[in-house]
């Protein structure tokens, strides 16, 4: 079964348009993270979670927001899309903030127009 | 911030020989160092991690060596199987808790 849950899979939109990338993990984790990989990239840190309390916040632009409904969940909203979003998004987890590996999901792969 | 410079972009290794990839980081304060295993159209799999306590780990056919004077660490895959073919990354950050810092990546290809 899977342990981090990344919906969907693949996700097309258009310039300018809003989208929302959902991230569940059932590991029991207390903190979660978004990375971003794009083409000729490293992948990129962007936020961290813990406790459902934002961390860390690399990504410069406020286009970008996370959103923790629950204790195991982290999506990521991302509004005013444009075709440099375009990119595979992971969600992690990890036991917490002070240890632990970091587990990666399977990744949502974003194609804007 | 951080760069990590992941200095194999590809490698070819003969199956039963071994591979080397090698990282440096620029940040003094990094002190926890992960590699992943991306195989293709998969997510990223922890392989091993090193923090800066040790200077060696190995974990079966793994062995991360870290060298902190010259901020270099490597992955070294002993007798190489077909299915270590993917690609590696390595990952630098001041502890566990914050935000890794990634390489672009190494992508290992064992042949028979």
């Amino acid at each position: 079964d899977p342990k981090i849950i990344q919906k969907p899979k693949y996700l097309v939109a258009v310039t300018g348009s809003e989208k929302i990338l959902i991230c569940e993990q059932y590991l029991g984790h207390n903190a979660m993270y978004w990375y971003r990989q794009s083409a000729k990239k490293p992948l990129e840190f962007m936020f961290s979670y813990s406790y459902q309390k934002l961390m860390d916040n690399q990504t410069a632009s406020s286009r970008f927001q996370p959103q923790s409904s629950k204790k195991n969940h982290l999506d990521l909203q991302i509004t005013a899309l444009k075709p440099d979003d375009s990119a595979t998004y992971f969600c992690a987890s990890s036991q917490d903030r002070l240890g632990g590996r970091k587990y990666f999901g399977p990744g949502t792969r974003l194609t804007v127009l | 911030g951080e760069k990590v410079e992941q200095h194999e972009s590809t490698l070819s290794v003969r199956e039963g020989d071994s591979a080397v990839i090698n990282c440096t980081y620029t940040d003094t304060a990094s002190s926890y160092f992960p590699w992943y295993k991306q195989e293709a159209g998969k997510s990223l799999h922890f392989v091993i991690d090193i923090r800066s306590n040790v200077d060696r780990k190995q974990s079966q056919r793994l062995i991360v060596l870290l060298d902190k004077k010259a901020k270099r660490f490597s992955l070294h895959i002993t007798a190489t199987q077909p299915e270590d073919s993917a690609i590696y990354f390595c990952a630098a950050s001041p502890n566990y808790a914050q935000g890794l810092t990634f390489g672009l990546g190494t992508r290992v290809s064992v042949f028979p």
